[in-house]
C-alpha cells in the first residue's frame, strides 16, 4: 500500500459543483500539505496543516478549503469549482525532523468543464 | 517570502553526458534545499537534499552544490541514462521544519539514447 494515498486519481466535474479531494497517510507524519501543479508553474502551495488543530493558508488558497479530520487525513474542497481550477493536485506529508523531506501522493487530476 | 527560480525549463542531453539544473533563491535565511524527481503519472520523489552548513553532497551519479553567498544551488547528474528522463524540481525553505517548501517551476530533462 502507498504511504500517501489520494482519492480519486482522476475526476471530471462541472462548473459550480462542490468537490472533495481526499488524502490519507500511513507515515505517521504530523504535517500535511496540498499543492497544485500546473504546466510551467511548478508546485504551488494551497493549504497546510502542522497538526490536527492547525490549518494555514498557502500561496493560492482562494476558492479552496481544507479539513484535517485526523492526523492521517487531510481533505481539500472546492466549494464551487471553476475551469481555472483544472490542474493536478498533490498531497504531501512531512515530520518535524524533516530529515527525509516530503512524501507525495500520486496526485489527483481534476478537470472542471 | 521566499522565491525560487529554476533554469532551464527544458533540457535535452545525450545518454552518457552530464546534466546540470540551476536554482536561485531570494531569502538569505533559507537553510534546506531538496531536489525532487517526478516521473510521468507519479508524484514528486525526493532524490537528494542539502542543508546550509554543507557546500556539496553526492549520492552515486547525482550531486548538489550550494553557494550561500550567491544564493544558488545546482543539481548535477553524471553519466545520464534514459531512466533519468523526468521533471526535476528544486525547493527551499527559510525555516526548516516550520515553513513549507517553496518550489521552482521545474525542469523537464530528456535523455536521448
Amino acid at each position: 500500500d502507498a504511504d500517501v494515498t489520494q482519492t480519486p486519481r482522476n475526476r471530471i466535474t462541472k462548473t459550480g459543483k462542490r468537490i472533495m479531494l481526499e488524502c490519507s497517510q500511513t507515515k505517521g507524519h504530523d504535517r500535511m500539505y496540498w499543492y497544485r501543479q500546473d504546466p510551467g508553474l511548478g508546485l504551488r502551495l494551497i493549504y497546510y496543516s502542522f497538526d490536527v488543530k492547525d490549518i494555514n493558508k498557502g500561496e493560492i488558497s482562494d476558492g479552496y478549503s481544507v479539513s484535517r479530520q485526523a492526523q492521517a487525513k487531510f481533505s481539500l474542497s472546492l466549494e464551487s469549482a471553476i475551469p481555472n481550477q483544472t490542474a493536478l493536485y498533490f498531497c504531501a506529508t512531512s515530520d518535524l525532523n524533516r530529515q527525509i523531506g516530503y512524501t507525495f501522493g500520486s496526485g489527483t487530476r481534476l478537470t472542471v468543464v | 517570502g521566499e522565491n525560487v527560480e529554476q533554469h532551464p525549463s527544458t533540457l535535452s542531453v545525450q545518454e552518457g553526458d552530464s546534466a546540470v539544473i540551476k536554482c536561485t533563491y531570494s531569502d538569505s535565511a533559507s537553510n534546506y534545499f531538496p531536489w525532487y524527481k517526478q516521473e510521468l503519472g507519479k508524484g514528486p520523489q525526493l532524490i537528494i537534499d542539502i542543508r546550509s552548513n554543507v557546500g556539496e553532497k553526492k549520492d552515486q551519479r547525482i550531486a548538489v552544490t550550494l553557494n550561500k553567498t550567491a544564493k544558488h544551488f545546482s543539481l548535477h547528474i553524471t553519466e545520464t541514462q534514459p531512466e533519468d528522463s523526468a521533471v526535476y524540481f528544486c525547493a527551499a525553505t527559510p525555516n526548516s521544519g516550520n515553513t513549507p517548501l517553496v518550489f521552482g517551476k521545474g525542469t523537464r530533462l530528456s535523455v536521448i539514447a
